[in-house]
């Protein structure tokens, strides 16, 4: 089953807007980690942020998360078309084979 | 370093075939990651090997099987294939951090399609 859910489902937006992902989750964890899957592809790690921090940033990204609340929100300022991809959250609650992937955002950033 | 390789990149197969994928983890990494991807769902974790051991496996039926060489590359077998099997197969290294908590490094997956 599938800890990790995802908000919205997809989200369309123009090039240059912010996009911001949710993400859910139902145990505790060690750290929640957010990859990237561009077209059938393999995914690439993004971000870690671990159940002590509320905030980190790399980049465009910047991510939250709130573990009272068990969620976790992903925005990619200043998107751009290169951006399209869907977007999974990851929960680690502490060995790899736990793992939790979400169901994903689908992001389109139009031109 | 080279990253995780996998093949095929694509493999079409009937049903009650049976279909072999393979994965080479990074460099001097002990472990192997298998999970599945169906169309549009998340990552479901099937298998975990490491130094040659299956360590671990997630919930699907046992036609679903692997094993790990020496060299620590690995291949996910799948025997009598249904339909529902039709999924990207990847394959991910773990970058370590303490109790298993770093990123997971992946492969770009292997499409396969039962007809």
């Amino acid at each position: 089953s599938q800890q990790g859910e995802e908000d919205p489902q997809a989200l369309s937006i123009q090039e240059g807007e912010n996009a911001t992902m949710n993400c859910s989750y139902k145990t505790s964890i060690n750290n929640l980690q957010w990859y990237r899957q561009n077209s059938g592809r393999g995914l690439v790690h993004l971000i870690l942020i671990r159940s002590n921090e509320r905030e980190k940033h790399s980049g465009r990204l910047r991510v939250t998360l709130d573990t009272s609340k068990k969620s976790s929100s992903l925005l990619i300022t200043a998107s751009r078309a290169a951006d399209t991809a869907s977007y999974f959250c990851a929960t680690f609650p502490g060995g790899y084979q736990k793992v939790t992937f979400g169901t994903g955002t689908k992001l389109q950033v139009i031109p | 370093e080279a990253g995780v390789t996998q093949s095929p990149t694509h493999l079409i197969k009937t049903r009650g075939q049976q279909a072999t994928l393979r994965c080479s983890p990074i460099s001097g990494h002990t472990s192997v990651y298998w999970y599945q991807q169906a169309l549009g769902l998340g990552l479901q974790f099937l298998l975990w090997y490491d130094e040659g051991e299956e360590r671990n496996r997630g919930n699907f039926p046992p036609r679903f099987s692997g094993r790990q060489f020496p060299n620590y590359s690995s291949e996910l077998n799948v025997n009598a294939l249904e339909l529902e099997d039709s999924a990207l197969y990847l394959c991910a290294s773990p970058g370590g951090g303490a109790f298993g908590t770093g990123e997971l490094f992946f492969g770009e997956g292997s499409r396969l399609t039962v007809l």
